[in-house]
């Protein structure tokens, strides 16, 4: 069965103390992964994607086929990364997104 | 503004009633979709539809309906068969249904049972 885990529900760090959000995925083909943010009173966007492997408001993520795992990390986290973030992951030919069920980021001054 | 609308922003519905959630998408995506937001679930797919008179449905579609009838559109309906219905809904759209192409949310519906 495809799934999602994101084993924390909350996540809180100080300002400048590096970050990483976990993620893990049970899928037996090859996936495609996503982290998803959601800010305060926005609406819930594409943060990145593995298959771009780029960089996004500092934030990476790097795909372990072999831990099956996709966590996000970001060396120095500032206030304005406090928000909701969602792990997800598209399988098989109809790309439908199977999400995580969230961690929430707390970033303290 | 353009992108993806979602109304009402707030709706409340007694017992027993039907209400309809509305979707508009003017970025000519083929695919759209509703998920349901529930504290600590994530989000759980409901309907999704491909192109205009086609949709399937999710993992949790039970008690609600939907339609396509013009690209740019995918109302759903929350019928009395839905036990819970309570929850923050949200549409998405995306180019087509491939797995690499980002989805593109609204800003949600937050419904309440009375």
């Amino acid at each position: 069965a495809q799934r999602v885990t994101q084993p924390e529900k909350l996540l809180s760090v100080f300002k400048g103390a590096p970050v990483e959000l976990k993620c893990n995925y049970s899928y037996s083909g090859s996936p495609e992964l996503f982290w998803y943010v959601q800010y305060s009173r926005q609406r819930l966007q594409l943060l990145l994607r593995h298959i771009s492997r780029e960089s996004i408001k500092g934030f990476t993520a790097d795909l372990n086929k072999g831990e099956t795992s996709f966590h996000l990390k970001k060396p120095f986290a500032q206030e304005e990364d406090s928000a909701m973030y969602y792990c997800a992951l598209s399988g098989g030919s109809q790309g439908n997104l199977i999400f995580g069920k969230g961690t929430k980021l707390s970033v303290k001054p | 503004d353009g992108g993806i609308t979602q109304s009402p922003k707030y709706l409340f519905r007694k017992e027993g009633q039907n209400v309809t959630l509305s979707c508009e998408q003017n970025l000519n995506h083929d695919a759209m979709y509703w998920y349901r937001q529930d504290p600590g679930q994530g989000l759980r797919l409901i309907y999704y539809s491909q192109i205009v008179n086609d949709f399937q449905k999710g993992d949790i579609a039970e008690g609600y309906s939907v339609s396509r009838e013009k690209k740019e559109s995918f109302p759903l309906t929350v019928t009395s068969a839905q036990k819970n219905p309570t929850a923050f809904y949200l549409c998405a759209s995306s180019i087509a249904q491939t797995r690499e192409h980002e989805q593109f949310f609204g800003p949600g519906t937050r419904l309440t049972v009375l």
